[in-house]
């Protein structure tokens, strides 16, 4: 069964800091597609990046970046330089392609990151 | 904003009563998927629908069913309902079938609260 662990429950940082959001995921598929969400205080869901497990190269987006690597079925998510609003809980996600790839995503319980000022 | 609409924003019921979360997916998106978010669950799939038909089944209590008409919006049906039951009840969408080939989109949330 596909599992998604983000051990770190809360990140406090001040703001400029750089901060790293971790990710761990468990699958039997070799074929399977990593998420990232993030909820703000508002309430709503957003979508930041996915990516396949075919495709092991690090991503940027301007202050964001991810790194995914395979052999520690790691997908963790860094801010550089952050901002009070990127004070947010962060959520990481993994779809599997078995079964013909209809069906949910499982999300990990979420890291809470509060940026000072 | 995501497109995804949802209403009622707020929903306010008692123990063993019956309520509908409606959804209206993004123009053009074919796939509507229902999320609950709990204290203690977390965010949990419960069901997804494509072009109307039922595509795959989550988390979702028998209490729970929903649907999806011609029209592509979707509701969702929560009946008996327990004071364990409330929760923020997302809906998303994507264009596609396969969750893992298309990002989902989701609205703003639900929130149920039972007494």
């Amino acid at each position: 069964a596909q599992k998604v662990t983000q051990a770190q429950t809360e990140i406090s940082v001040v703001e400029k800091e750089d901060v790293t959001l971790d990710c761990v995921y468990e699958t039997r598929d070799t074929t399977y597609y990593l998420f990232w969400y993030k909820q703000p205080p508002s309430g709503e869901l957003v979508f930041l990046i996915r990516r396949n497990s075919f495709d092991e190269q690090n991503e940027i987006s301007g202050r964001y970046s991810w790194n995914f690597q395979k052999s520690t079925s790691s997908f963790n998510f860094t801010i550089t330089a952050s901002q009070v609003v990127d004070s947010a809980v962060y959520f990481c996600a993994l779809s599997e392609r078995s079964g013909g790839g209809a069906d949910g995503l499982t999300f990990g319980k979420g890291t809470h990151l509060i940026i000072q000022p | 904003d995501s497109g995804v609409t949802q209403t009622p924003k707020h929903l306010i019921t008692a123990t063993g009563q019956r309520v509908t979360l409606r959804c209206s997916p993004r123009s053009g998106d074919l796939s509507v998927y229902w999320y609950q978010q709990s204290l203690d669950q977390g965010l949990q799939f419960l069901i997804q629908y494509y072009n109307g038909e039922e595509r795959a089944k989550g988390n979702i209590l028998e209490r729970f069913s929903a649907q999806q008409f011609p029209d592509l919006h979707s509701e969702l049906n929560l009946s008996s309902l327990e004071l364990g039951d409330s929760a923020l009840y997302f809906c998303a969408s994507s264009v596609g079938i396969q969750t893992s080939s298309y990002e989902q989109y989701f609205g703003p949330g639900t929130r149920l609260t039972v007494t």
